[in-house]
């Protein structure tokens, strides 16, 4: 079973769709969670921590379950320029294990 | 603040030929990662270093490829001899130690082992 778990996709959305990432990880002492951002053929980019209480950073939402070891990512009103691969992070002993990544295509 | 640097950008070799990778990180940054990114995949750690010394590197293939970080600053990664399945994006991220905030990482070195 791999570490961190993702839908790899593609989503195809209409701009303006919202849109919803899960993953699942198979490492219950993980201590924290994180969503990154990679655009094609560059370095990925942190997007957002992903807290127990869930936080929000405008458009987007991420939650996390303890209990079920899922993280999602909720984005709202789609833009063009959210088209990027999603990474679901996940820090176990102090390194980053990163799930292979959901690709997100937003069409006009 | 300056980022991660990394160089070179891109390096096509080919097989069994040597490569090298230079890494260097946010200044105060402690801990120092290399990944691999093969197309299609997310990154895979391969070393991570604390200060010049070595934390992890249950993954790194040590039969070809070799790393070291003198005076815990900057760092290279080595592949010798190299192999096509190494066609990779090379990532260096550096961070506080623990990670509490996620890594930084350089843009990568993109290998083509022909």
């Amino acid at each position: 079973r791999k570490e961190v778990e993702q839908d790899p996709g593609p989503f195809n959305v209409p701009e303006g769709a919202t849109v919803a990432f899960n993953c699942t990880y198979s490492n219950s002492a993980s201590q924290s969670f994180f969503w990154y951002r990679q655009d094609c053929r560059k370095e990925p980019k942190l997007l957002m921590s992903v807290y127990s209480s869930g936080n929000e950073d405008g458009r987007f939402t991420a939650q996390l379950n303890r209990a079920s070891q899922y993280i999602s990512l909720l984005i709202r009103d789609s833009k063009l320029s959210d088209s990027a691969t999603y990474l679901c992070v996940v820090n176990e002993a102090h390194k980053l294990v990163f799930g292979a990544g959901t690709i997100l295509r937003v069409k006009s | 603040e300056a980022g991660v640097a990394q160089s070179p950008r891109y390096k096509i070799i080919e097989k069994r030929q040597s490569v090298a990778f230079w890494c260097n990180p946010i200044s105060g940054h402690a801990t120092l990662y290399w990944y691999q990114q093969i197309l299609g995949q997310g990154p895979k750690l391969l070393i991570q270093f604390q200060n010049n010394g070595v934390v992890d590197d249950s993954q790194l293939p040590k039969d070809r490829f070799s790393a070291e970080r003198l005076k815990g600053v900057d760092s290279t990664l080595k592949i010798q001899p190299a192999k096509l399945e190494d066609s990779a994006v090379y990532l260096c991220a550096s961070s506080l130690v623990g990670a509490p905030d996620g890594y930084t990482f350089g843009s990568g070195t993109r290998l083509t082992v022909v």
